[in-house]
C-alpha cells in the first residue's frame, strides 16, 4: 500500500531535549516537506527536499533541522524542543515533474507537546 | 508575500445543503492552487487543483474555478453529504516546492 508514515504518532517530551520524528515514504517520491498544524494559522511549511542530499527552508525553519540520505527517509529533528514547539507535525511526499511537485501524499501526523 | 485567506469556520449545514467556502490569494507569480481535506484524525488528501485561470477542479461532487481576477478558488458542492463533514484547506504554489496554506474551515453537515 502506498503510504506515508511518521513516527511517533504522539510524543511528550520537555524542553531541551533532543528528538527525532521519522518520515518514510514507499512510493519514490523525490519530493518530501514537513509542516505544522497550529489552531488559527493552518499548516506552515518548515523544510523541504526536492531529492537526495537537497534541502531547503520553508516558511519556519527556526528551531528544526532536516536529513535527506536516502530517498524514502526525511526526518525532523528537534535539537532543543521548546514549549513554542508544541504542534501537530505533518510529513508529505509527491512526485517532482517538470520543475513542480505533484500531488501531495500526507502522513498521518505526530502530535508532540513539550513542557 | 505570498498568502491564503479562507472564510472562518465553523460551518455548520443540514444535508444536502449548498456549500461555499471562499478563498482568496495572494502571490508574487502565477501559481498553482489547491483544495485539501482533513478528516478527523487523518492526514490531509488533496481534493481538487487547478493551474492555470479559468480552470476548474472538480471531485467528489466539489468545484473551485481559478479566478485570476479576482485572486479566488472559492469551493462548492451542490449538495453536501454528512461524510463531507471534515476541515476544508485552500493552499497554492508558485515554483512548485514552496506551499502555503490557509488557516482551514472546518464543516459539520448533520443530518
Amino acid at each position: 500500500e502506498a503510504q506515508v508514515t511518521q513516527n511517533p504518532r504522539y510524543l511528550i517530551t520537555v524542553t531541551g531535549k533532543k528528538l527525532t520524528v521519522t518520515c518514510s515514504q514507499n512510493m519514490n517520491h523525490e519530493y518530501m516537506s514537513w509542516y505544522r498544524q497550529d489552531p488559527g494559522l493552518g499548516l506552515r511549511q518548515i523544510y523541504y527536499s526536492m531529492n537526495v542530499e537537497v534541502t531547503d527552508k520553508g516558511d519556519v525553519p527556526e528551531g528544526y533541522k532536516v536529513s535527506r540520505k536516502e530517498k524514502r527517509n526525511f526526518p525532523l529533528i528537534l535539537e532543543s524542543p521548546s514549549p513554542n514547539q508544541t504542534s501537530l507535525y505533518f510529513c508529505a511526499s509527491s512526485l517532482f515533474r517538470a520543475q513542480r511537485s505533484d500531488t501531495q501524499y500526507f502522513g498521518p501526523g505526530t502530535r508532540l507537546t513539550v513542557l | 508575500g505570498n498568502s491564503v485567506t479562507q472564510m472562518e469556520g465553523p460551518v455548520t449545514l443540514s444535508e444536502e445543503a449548498f456549500l461555499t467556502i471562499n478563498c482568496t490569494y495572494t502571490a508574487t507569480g502565477y501559481p498553482s492552487l489547491f483544495w485539501y481535506v482533513q478528516y478527523p484524525g487523518e492526514g490531509l488528501q488533496l481534493l481538487l487543483k487547478a493551474t492555470k485561470a479559468d480552470d476548474k477542479g472538480s471531485n467528489k461532487g466539489f468545484e473551485a474555478t481559478y479566478r485570476k481576477e479576482t485572486t479566488s478558488f472559492h469551493l462548492e458542492k451542490g449538495s453536501v453529504q454528512v461524510s463531507d463533514s471534515a476541515v476544508y484547506f485552500c493552499a497554492l504554489s508558485l515554483t512548485g516546492n514552496q506551499f502555503y496554506f490557509g488557516t482551514g474551515t472546518s464543516l459539520t453537515v448533520i443530518p
